[in-house]
């Protein structure tokens, strides 16, 4: 299947600093991506839908001044979180949609973030 | 929210057929059943998806029922490697991908 590449695995930052994690997608082009979050023992939560070329669809309740998403390529999109806090920890995942297909998304392998 | 309903857990003999289940009866005509799952700590891995024939690839089964209301997952011989969570998604083309809480499935030697 097609791979979709997350940088980095695990990040340890000190609490108010930002932290960028990136979503590439290494054999196909992805028009949209998608961001989770994923706390201990709970299943994931949708985030954000990152579109190329526009603005990213936030869920409710997830602060889009907090966690910028960014999608300039067809490969690639990041997302940023900003004055990060302890609260902020967790397992963040991206998604990727095959360009035209629409049917099939992959997964990266995730990002553990720490923030102490 | 998820538009699927799974048991929470499961048992299954190592080198017996693993079926889980996973009901949908709110489908649309136009979306996809999906099975991922996702083993600790790991990003999801997609197994298999289907409309409303049955499909088999190298890695499972997918039986849907002919309501589609909803569908059964077969791993044909579980290994202890396929102890992980199995999230079962409906999504239609270009939709979100909304999980539910999933199935823990537990292999015993």
């Amino acid at each position: 299947g097609a791979v979709v590449s997350q940088h980095p695995s695990r990040v340890i930052c000190k609490s108010g600093t930002s932290v960028k994690i990136e979503c590439r997608s290494l054999d196909f082009q992805a028009t949209t991506m998608f961001w989770y979050r994923q706390f201990p023992k709970q299943s994931l939560m949708l985030m954000a839908t990152s579109n190329e070329g526009s603005k990213a669809t936030y869920e409710q309740g997830v602060e889009k001044d907090k966690f910028l998403i960014n999608h300039a390529s067809l490969t690639l999109s990041t997302l940023t979180v900003t004055s990060a806090h302890p609260e902020d920890s967790s397992f963040y995942i991206c998604s990727a949609d095959i360009t035209g297909v629409g049917t099939e998304a992959f997964f990266g392998q995730g990002t553990r973030l720490t923030v102490v | 929210d998820a538009k699927t309903t799974q048991p929470p857990s499961m048992d299954c003999a190592e080198g017996r057929a693993a079926n889980l289940p996973c009901n949908h009866s709110t489908i649309s005509g136009n979306e996809y059943v999906y099975w991922y799952r996702q083993i600790h700590s790991q990003g999801p891995q997609y197994i298999i998806h289907g409309l409303k024939n049955n499909e088999t690839n190298e890695m499972a089964s997918l039986i849907i029922t002919e309501d589609r209301k909803s569908s059964t997952l077969i791993l044909p011989h579980a290994t202890l490697r396929d102890t992980a969570v199995y999230y079962c998604i409906v999504r239609g083309r270009d939709d979100k991908i909304i999980f539910g809480k999933g199935t823990r499935l537990h292999i015993l030697p």
